[in-house]
């Protein structure tokens, strides 16, 4: 069965520190790969997404960049952090295409609650 | 723009029926799909429409109205368990979700 993994699990970090956080996923190859942010009782946010190796898509310009060195791995970064970027963030994977008729059901990690002081 | 709109906050009391509403706005559209979250829990995937009509799926059930831009989700036989935050997403290009309704069981 597939697994999907995130840690860490909580970050509290200062303004203006780097951020690195991981995600990876077991028990299915070539999965499309998403990172998203949900503020405090809101709806999810999608920041990137990665059809394979090396292929990152954004979707919100921001000081948050993403790379996946693995077929199942998958990295959120950000070399400055901003106290916007406090959130719970989420990474997913979908076992279809990301886009096009098919349902591409996604399954998402325990996620990571990053807060910036 | 690209949104979906759905009710902020739904309550009901344990074995009645709920029904959360979901109304989509998109440039293009292949379909609505439905996640659970418990707080601080990650979403979990419910059901998804692509065509007209209703999807059962054990107590809850979703409806999709292609002509209308709507669907719904349908809990019945609510139990206390179910109180989470229920979010509504369309297929576009991507998934697009909405801002979630939050779902309280009261007993």
């Amino acid at each position: 069965s597939q697994t999907i993994h995130q840690w860490p699990a909580t970050l509290v970090q200062p303004v203006g520190s780097p951020l690195s956080l991981e995600c990876t996923v077991e028990g299915t190859s070539n999965p499309n790969l998403y990172w998203y942010r949900q503020a405090a009782g809101r709806g999810l946010q999608l920041l990137f997404y990665s059809v394979g190796i090396g292929q990152i898509s954004s979707e919100v310009p921001q000081n948050l960049s993403a790379s996946r060195p693995q077929d199942r791995q998958f990295i959120l970064s950000s070399k400055k952090l901003l106290l916007s970027d406090s959130g719970f963030y989420l990474c997913a994977w979908g076992s279809g295409s990301p886009s096009g008729a098919h349902t591409d059901t996604q399954y998402f990690g325990p996620g990571t609650r990053l807060t910036v002081l | 723009g690209q949104s979906l709109e759905q009710p902020s906050e739904v309550t009901a009391v344990e074995g009645a029926i709920v029904q959360i509403n979901c109304t989509y706005q998109t440039s293009g559209f292949y379909g609505l799909s439905w996640y659970q979250q418990h707080d601080g829990g990650a979403p979990t995937f419910l059901s998804y429409n692509a065509l007209d009509g209703l999807e059962e799926t054990g107590r809850f059930s979703s409806f999709l109205s292609r002509s209308d831009s709507y669907g719904y989700l349908l809990l019945q036989e609510l139990q206390m368990k179910d109180s989470a935050s229920y979010f509504c997403a369309a297929r576009d290009d991507k998934l697009i979700f909405g801002t979630g309704t939050r779902l309280q069981v009261f007993p």
